[in-house]
């Protein structure tokens, strides 16, 4: 059974930093390119950051470039995302989220029950 | 503003069927990248629904139906249920930004 777990979230204040982990579980997780989305309250999933299966390629959202960095360690079957001068609009849940495919752009098959990331004073 | 565009809500009976529509650019759909949707029930993480545009993954029952065309997705519900009360996401590679996007969401109430 696929599972991902979400760790890291928590309060922390406008420009600071926080480490999400995701600990990937069920599938072979150094074959699949690896996502992570948030979603705000009360909002909509918003695409944040993508990491290829052997970790050489990466993306972030516009929003989030400069600030964020996605990482991945294949030897112990997790993901990070590393955020920095966090703003209050980047509160949200944040799911780690699959391919469905060892290929690109298939569609995202699983998702973590996310990890709460609060931004405030 | 979603690069992905959907109708905020769509609402029907029990036993109807429903669209909800995905509408996007030459930079996206229209570039032929695959349309995906996705099932968020109340409380819960989202769920995969539709992929490769039509595509259901085991499980998710034939009542759902997905199409493209053009710069446009679209997602049927028939035979609508209670349970089918749901946020619903509209998601696909948009080349422009070089990365993945989603549509702002719809709200599908079961009168």
């Amino acid at each position: 059974e696929v599972q991902l777990v979400e760790s890291g979230g928590g309060l922390v204040q406008p420009g600071g930093s926080l480490r999400l982990s995701c600990s990937a579980s069920g599938f072979t997780f150094s074959r699949y390119s690896m996502h992570w989305v948030r979603q705000a309250p009360g909002k909509g999933l918003e695409y944040v950051s993508e990491i290829s299966s052997n970790g050489v390629y990466t993306f972030h959202a516009d929003s989030m470039k400069g600030r964020f960095t996605i990482s991945r360690d294949n030897s112990k079957n997790k993901l990070y995302l590393q955020m920095s001068s966090l703003r209050v609009e980047d509160t949200a849940l944040y799911y780690c989220v699959k391919e469905r495919e060892t290929s690109s752009w298939t569609g995202f098959d699983y998702w973590g029950q996310g990890a709460l990331v609060t931004v405030s004073s | 503003q979603s690069v992905l565009t959907q109708p905020p809500s769509v609402s029907g009976a029990p036993g109807q069927r429903v669209t909800i529509s995905c509408t996007g650019s030459s930079s996206n759909i229209g570039a032929n990248y695959d349309v995906h949707w996705y099932q968020q029930l109340p409380g819960k993480n989202p769920k995969l629904l539709i992929y490769g545009n039509t595509n259901r993954p085991s499980g998710v029952p034939d009542r759902f139906s997905g199409s493209k065309s053009g710069t446009s997705a679209s997602l049927a519900i028939s035979g609508l249920q209670a349970e089918d009360e749901a946020d619903y996401y509209c998601h696909s590679y948009d080349y422009s930004l070089s990365g993945s996007v989603f549509g702002g969401g719809t709200k599908l109430t079961v009168l």
